[in-house]
């Protein structure tokens, strides 16, 4: 079974520190990969998206990587602010699923002031 | 562009009722789906849809039927309400198979009692 799993559940932070955030899938013959912001009450927000063909993705203080060979992905947040808390959550679109994304269950962040 | 909308924002449902959920896109995008959310979890397919006229079921279609008449429009339909589909359902699209990001509606909560 194609399965996508984070951990932790849930960090919390002081203000300014360095994060990574990590996601791991079972089955290496992936189509891409992509990190989700959730705030409480809402949709998802697309952060960075990485195709298989690629090692990482950066978006002001986000970058994400990706390696296939051992299964796994991490976002890294640097000098998180309070206004980064939130759920993140990891997708992954397998070859075999066309098109079809797994989800994990996601990290709950909270950044203390 | 509204993007992905969806209505109605909440409902409560007796059990054996029947409603539809709304989900609508203007960016002209050829694939939509349709995913459920439980508490603390991250989202399950239920069916997606890669253009007009053509469905498929997902992860946990059970319980649920799907239509596409146009490229605007996906909506869901709830036959025989049960508790366990007490949920947060969210409607996505994206332009192609995963090259570029899906991006979601707000989602629609229901409770079924």
């Amino acid at each position: 079974k194609q399965e996508v799993t984070q951990i932790p559940a849930a960090l919390s932070v002081p203000e300014g520190e360095n994060l990574v955030l990590n996601c791991s899938f079972t089955d290496s013959a992936i189509y891409n990969l992509q990190w989700f912001r959730q705030d409480p009450g809402k949709g998802l927000t697309s952060l960075l998206l990485i195709q298989s063909s690629q090692r990482e993705q950066t978006s002001g203080r986000l970058n994400a990587s990706l390696d296939k060979s051992s299964g796994r992905s991490t976002l890294y947040i640097a000098a998180s602010q309070p206004g980064d808390s939130a759920t993140y959550l990891c997708a992954v679109t397998y070859n075999t699923n066309a098109g079809k994304s797994t989800f994990g269950d996601g990290t709950t962040l909270t950044v203390k002031p | 562009n509204a993007g992905v909308t969806q209505t109605p924002k909440f409902r409560i449902l007796k059990i054996g009722q029947s409603m539809t959920l709304q989900c609508t896109q203007d960016m002209n995008h050829n694939y939509m789906y349709w995913y459920r959310q439980d508490p603390g979890m991250g989202l399950k397919l239920i069916y997606y849809s890669v253009g007009a006229g053509i469905t498929d079921k997902g992860e946990v279609p059970n319980g649920y039927n799907v239509s596409r008449s146009t490229t605007e429009d996906f909506p869901l339909r709830l036959e025989l309400a049960a508790p366990s589909q007490t949920s947060v359902y969210f409607c996505a699209s994206s332009y192609s198979r995963g090259r570029e990001t899906q991006y979601f509606g707000p989602g629609t909560r229901l409770l079924v009692l």
